[in-house]
């Protein structure tokens, strides 16, 4: 079966530092894969997604990046953080359809949720 | 213009009530709508989905698609303390395209 691993659940981070979150699918082969962020009462925004190894759609644009350095790795990194930067990021991932199937689910991990001071 | 609208609320029902959860979308490409349930601190996880317009019932939950008015809608029968959850609307359309995007959420509390 497939599974979704995140990390960390939380992260109290400085203004100004670094940010690292990863996330690793088990499971599936070349999946496509999301970062999205979500802040209070602003839904989920979708930030990165890949398709690919190396493969990377910027959605909005922000000091933050999004690296797929293997095929079931996605990476969301920052050099220096906002204040704005707050929010639970939730990673996801999803297979398009097998021919004739009409639907993609969207699987998430269980998301970080980070706090910038 | 954003891609999915949807009322943030949050919307509070008493127990058995029946619930009417409702999105926009501005995309007539898109084919597929489903429906995302996330309970507190958790990511979201499939609840159901339609295909075109019309109807699908799934015990108490139903979602209805307008495609005329691109209106889609959530209705929960007999609500449940259970079902208090943040609702997200997704719309998708398949051939090569692979962005999932998201409503804003719906929370909904049902009170005993």
């Amino acid at each position: 079966s497939q599974t979704i691993h995140q990390w960390p659940a939380t992260l109290v981070q400085p203004v100004g530092s670094p940010l690292s979150l990863e996330c690793t699918v088990e499971g599936t082969s070349n999946p496509n894969l999301y970062w999205y962020r979500q802040a209070a009462g602003r839904g989920l925004q979708l930030l990165f997604y890949s398709v690919g190894i190396g493969q990377i759609s910027s959605e909005v644009p922000q000091n933050l990046s999004a690296s797929r350095p293997q095929d079931r790795q996605f990476i969301l990194s920052s050099k220096k953080l906002l204040l704005s930067d707050s929010g639970f990021y939730l990673c996801a991932w999803s297979v398009l359809p097998a021919s004739g199937g009409v639907n993609t689910e969207a699987f998430f991990g269980q998301g970080t949720r980070l706090t910038v001071v | 213009q954003k891609e999915v609208e949807q009322d943030p609320g949050p919307l509070s029902v008493p127990e058995g009530a029946i619930v009417s959860l409702n999105c926009t979308y501005s995309n007539s490409a898109f084919q597929y709508f489903m429906w995302y349930r996330q309970y507190s601190r958790k990511g979201p996880e499939l609840l159901m989905y339609t295909y075109s317009s019309g109807n699908k019932e799934d015990g108490r939950f139903t979602a209805q698609v307008d495609k005329s008015s691109k209106y889609i809608s959530l209705f929960i029968r007999d609500s449940q303390p259970s079902d208090s959850a943040t609702y997200l609307c997704a719309p998708y359309f398949s051939g090569g395209y692979n962005k999932l995007i998201f409503g804003a959420g719906t929370r909904l509390a049902v009170h005993p």
